[in-house]
């Protein structure tokens, strides 16, 4: 069965600190990844997605980027953190097509900035 | 950019009420998602629609979409505690798979 991990579960990180959230799937071949960001009492929102190795898609500009240096391996990054950046944020993946569309997420990041 | 409006926000309900949270999305999608989030917990898969006319049921929950309206409910029927949680729809957009729009999602509380 396929599982998703995400790490570390919780930090807290001083203003203009770098940051690597790192997230790996597993029992699955060539799925497309996400990273949402879910700001305190509101909905989520997409930051990036991948559809491949090295391939990346932003949704909004913003401080932090992303990579995928492994096909199942997604990482999010910041050189500088700003306070803004603080929120829990959630690696997603998905099949391209098939398993009833279903989108599954990891546990999730608790990110605050002091 | 598409727009997904959740009401209500807020939802509080005695134990064995019925309910109805609408989800309205502004611009053609062909697929749906509910979710459910737990305090400081990710999101549990509860129901995807993907057609005109699509029900889902699950338990205590039923949820149904129509694509010419541009609305999904989510039904609550004769509610339990266990079902306090935070419920939010999310949209697809785009042909990439979760490339998903998300309401503010509506927190449900459900007491004795």
């Amino acid at each position: 069965s396929q599982t998703i991990h995400q790490w570390p579960a919780t930090l807290v990180q001083p203003v203009g600190s770098p940051l690597s959230l790192e997230c790996t799937v597993e029992g699955t071949s060539n799925p497309n990844l996400y990273w949402y960001r879910q700001a305190a009492g509101r909905g989520l929102q997409l930051l990036f997605y991948s559809v491949g190795i090295g391939q990346i898609s932003s949704e909004v500009p913003q401080n932090l980027s992303a990579s995928r240096p492994q096909d199942r391996q997604f990482i999010l990054s910041s050189k500088k953190l700003l306070l803004s950046d603080s929120g829990f944020y959630l690696c997603a993946w998905s099949l391209v097509h098939g398993s009833g569309n279903t989108i599954y997420f990891g546990e999730g990041s608790w990110l605050t900035v002091v | 950019e598409l727009k997904v409006e959740q009401n209500p926000l807020f939802l509080s309900m005695q134990e064995g009420k019925n309910y109805t949270i609408y989800c309205n999305y502004s611009t053609t999608s062909d697929r749906l998602y509910w979710y459910r989030q737990d305090p400081g917990k990710s999101l549990e898969s509860l129901f995807v629609l993907l057609s005109n006319g699509a029900v889902k049921q699950e338990g205590r929950l039923m949820a149904s979409l129509d694509t010419k309206a541009r609305l999904s409910t989510l039904h609550i029927t004769a509610a339990v505690h266990d079902l306090s949680a935070t419920y939010f729809c999310a949209v697809g957009g785009g042909s990439t798979l979760g490339r998903l729009y998300f309401g503010r999602g509506t927190q449900l509380t459900v007491w004795p």
